[in-house]
């Protein structure tokens, strides 16, 4: 069964660092998101992205984050400089293929960010 | 009021029982309701879909949804220790994000 595979499952960095994520979702889907979750807490819409460009965003996504689709299959969450309240895990998900509406939404395993 | 309520738990059952899980929402736009089962530090897995009003049953999972009281629930039925889980509730007016539940913690005694 298709699956939405994302990279790496664990990433520690230094406060201030750029950190990429990588996600590959569902091949024939066309809507993307990020999500985040703080352990403990509920999980948090980032950003959704379609046709090429973000759709909607959350307050939490502000400057330091960026998303893109750089060729067919690639999906990434870059985080510019990173603090110690970003470290989460950070899930990708993708929605809207052939047959199926754009709500309903697979998910990645999840990237665990730590910053330290 | 927060958008989506969903009790925290922990909610414990013997093998076998029934267990009913249950949301709450406030914004009245919501046409479509998802739950999640997640695993310990795993991703969001996909259970029940439902559009609108109604039930939906699949194995045995139950979907519910009132929307003139704006609640939804999943009963399952002759529960596992493998059903052992956080269940997420999951909303969305199909045209903005999806909304999550803080997630129900569900234990099942064998």
């Amino acid at each position: 069964e298709p699956e939405v595979t994302q990279t790496p499952s664990h990433q520690v960095t230094q406060m201030g660092q750029e950190v990429i994520l990588r996600c590959v979702p569902i091949s024939n889907h066309l809507y993307f998101y990020w999500y985040r979750q703080i352990l403990g807490q509920k999980v948090e819409f980032l950003v959704s992205f379609y046709n090429n460009e973000i759709s909607e965003k959350s307050e939490i996504f502000d400057d330091q984050f960026s998303v893109e689709r750089p060729d067919g299959s690639n999906f990434t969450l870059k985080i510019r400089s990173t603090k110690l309240e970003d470290s989460a895990m950070y899930f990708c998900a993708s929605s809207g293929g052939q047959g199926r509406p754009n709500t309903e939404a697979f998910f990645g395993q999840g990237t665990r960010l730590t910053v330290v | 009021q927060k958008e989506v309520e969903q009790d925290p738990g922990p909610l414990s059952v013997p093998e076998g029982a029934i267990v009913s899980l249950n949301c709450t929402y406030s914004n009245s736009a919501f046409q479509y309701f998802m739950w999640y089962r997640q695993y310990s530090r795993k991703g969001p897995e996909l259970l029940m879909y439902t559009y609108s009003s109604g039930n939906k049953e699949d194995g045995r999972f139950t979907a519910q949804v009132d929307k003139s009281s704006k609640y939804i629930s999943l009963f399952i039925r002759d529960s596992q220790p493998s059903d052992s889980a956080t269940y997420l509730c999951a909303m969305t007016s199909g045209a903005s994000k999806i909304i999550f539940g803080s997630g129900t913690r569900l234990s099942i005694r064998p």
